[in-house]
């Protein structure tokens, strides 16, 4: 079964600094879709960035960008000039095996600090 | 903008009784979706429907059930509640292919006392 890893449970960062978090998948697929979603506290989740397996180019959505590692399964997402409406879950997601599905990881819980 | 609307933010439901938690999406999407999120666990698969009448098992089915009449509306219903059905209910919507993005409604709180 294709799993979606998401080492850090919670992360915190100054406002205005710059974190990271860390996203590792497994699939035996070439062509697939990875996601970062972010779920704001009582409101709904919605999509962060995307980014297809077959583009080299990683993904960048103003202050949020990622760095795909293809070879090493690897997806994690920047965070830069953070803000305190940064302040949420984030999921990284997967499609899975060619369905219309998406494997989700446990979430990392981001604190941002005035 | 896709609109995918729940029922209901909060439900308290005791033990035994029958539970429907409604989704509606106004984007004419095919895929609809029901998860459930938990603490530490992220979100679980209950079901997954690709067109009305057509629903797939996902990953936690057990205890759980759905409808889906219509192409706009998917409903999780849960035949006889228990505690451990207690948690976030999320429904997703989604056009067929790529990119496979899922939209998501605001979630359905439920607790079974």
């Amino acid at each position: 079964a294709q799993t979606v890893t998401q080492s850090q449970p919670e992360m915190s960062v100054q406002e205005a600094e710059t974190v990271t978090l860390s996203c590792t998948y497994d699939t035996s697929e070439s062509d697939y879709y990875l996601f970062w979603y972010k779920q704001p506290p009582s409101r709904q989740m919605i999509l962060v960035i995307r980014q297809e397996a077959y583009k080299q180019q990683n993904a960048t959505e103003n202050r949020f960008s990622v760095n795909f590692q293809k070879a090493a399964k690897s997806f994690s997402l920047k965070i830069s000039d953070s803000q305190l409406g940064d302040a949420a879950m984030y999921f990284c997601a997967q499609t899975q095996g060619g369905s219309e599905k998406l494997v989700f990881g446990k979430g990392t819980k981001l604190t941002v600090n005035p | 903008d896709v609109k995918v609307t729940q029922s209901s933010r909060y439900l308290v439901k005791r033990t035994g009784e029958k539970v429907f938690l409604e989704c509606v999406q106004d984007m004419d999407h095919e895929n609809m979706f029901w998860y459930r999120q938990d603490p530490g666990l992220g979100l679980r698969l209950i079901y997954f429907s690709y067109d009305v009448k057509m629903k797939e098992k996902g990953d936690i089915p057990e205890g759980y059930s759905v409808s889906r009449e219509k192409k706009e509306r998917f409903s999780l219903i849960l035949e006889s509640a228990s505690t451990n059905q207690t948690s976030m209910y999320l429904c997703a919507s989604s056009h067929p292919g790529s990119p496979y993005e899922q939209y998501f409604g605001p979630g359905t709180r439920l607790t079974v006392t």
